[in-house]
């Protein structure tokens, strides 16, 4: 089945840095990529997502890459503020089984330092 | 406008017990998937339904089960309560044809 790994599993990043998740996928067939930020207590929000047939795809600060031949995609946060801090996951779904399964990665705890 | 509703919050059972978490998708959306989120961990797979039908089922014991509705929110059971299952309960809606998926904010489950 699909395996999803994500890297690094902390990171922390001075207020009005970058900061970058990185995430591979083990099934070439997988044609979904959703990025979701999970704030403690609460349930994870979408904030990005990119399907197999786009390189890139940006929304303000937010940007997530795909390269479908080493089949990694990557998030992208820029001029990071303290409100970025939380667990951010990466996911990836798998079409051949007829239903709409993310596989998920097991989380980057992301710290902006003010 | 608003969005997944879940239903208890918090909960705590004791081993063998039996619980039923409710769910209430974004007006529109005909699809409810649920997750498990173990602490310290993603979440996984446990059902999707879409149009009343089972879509896809996880790899979770006969223990679990659920429903659709035909306003489409959804039930999760879980019969036989393990202290393994202490986890947060994701409810996740979409329209049932492209896949993205808006979460609730989760049942937190306590077994003792």
């Amino acid at each position: 089945g699909e395996n999803v790994e994500q890297h690094p599993s902390t990171l922390s990043v001075q207020e009005g840095d970058s900061a970058v998740i990185k995430c591979t996928y083990s099934d070439s067939a997988s044609n979904y990529f959703p990025w979701y930020k999970q704030e403690l207590g609460k349930g994870p929000q979408l904030i990005i997502d990119i399907r197999s047939n786009v390189g890139e795809k940006k929304d303000q600060r937010i940007a997530v890459t795909l390269n479908k031949t080493a089949k990694h995609f990557s998030l992208h946060i820029t001029e990071t503020q303290p409100e970025d801090s939380a667990v951010y996951f990466c996911a990836a779904h798998y079409p051949n089984f007829g239903n709409e399964k993310l596989t998920f990665g097991t989380g980057t705890r992301l710290t902006i330092i003010p | 406008d608003a969005g997944v509703t879940q239903s208890p919050t918090h909960l705590i059972k004791t081993r063998g017990q039996q619980v039923t978490l409710r769910c209430s998708p974004i007006s529109g959306h005909k699809s409810v998937s649920w997750y498990q989120q173990v602490l310290g961990q993603g979440p996984q797979f446990i059902f999707q339904y879409y149009e009343k039908e089972e879509r896809g089922r996880g790899n979770f014991p006969d223990r679990f089960s659920a429903r659709q509705f035909p306003n489409y929110s959804s039930e999760l059971n879980v019969n036989a309560l393990l202290l393994g299952d202490s986890a947060l309960y994701l409810c996740a809606s979409s329209l049932g044809q492209g896949v993205t998926q808006y979460f609730g904010p989760g049942t937190r489950l306590l077994v003792l």
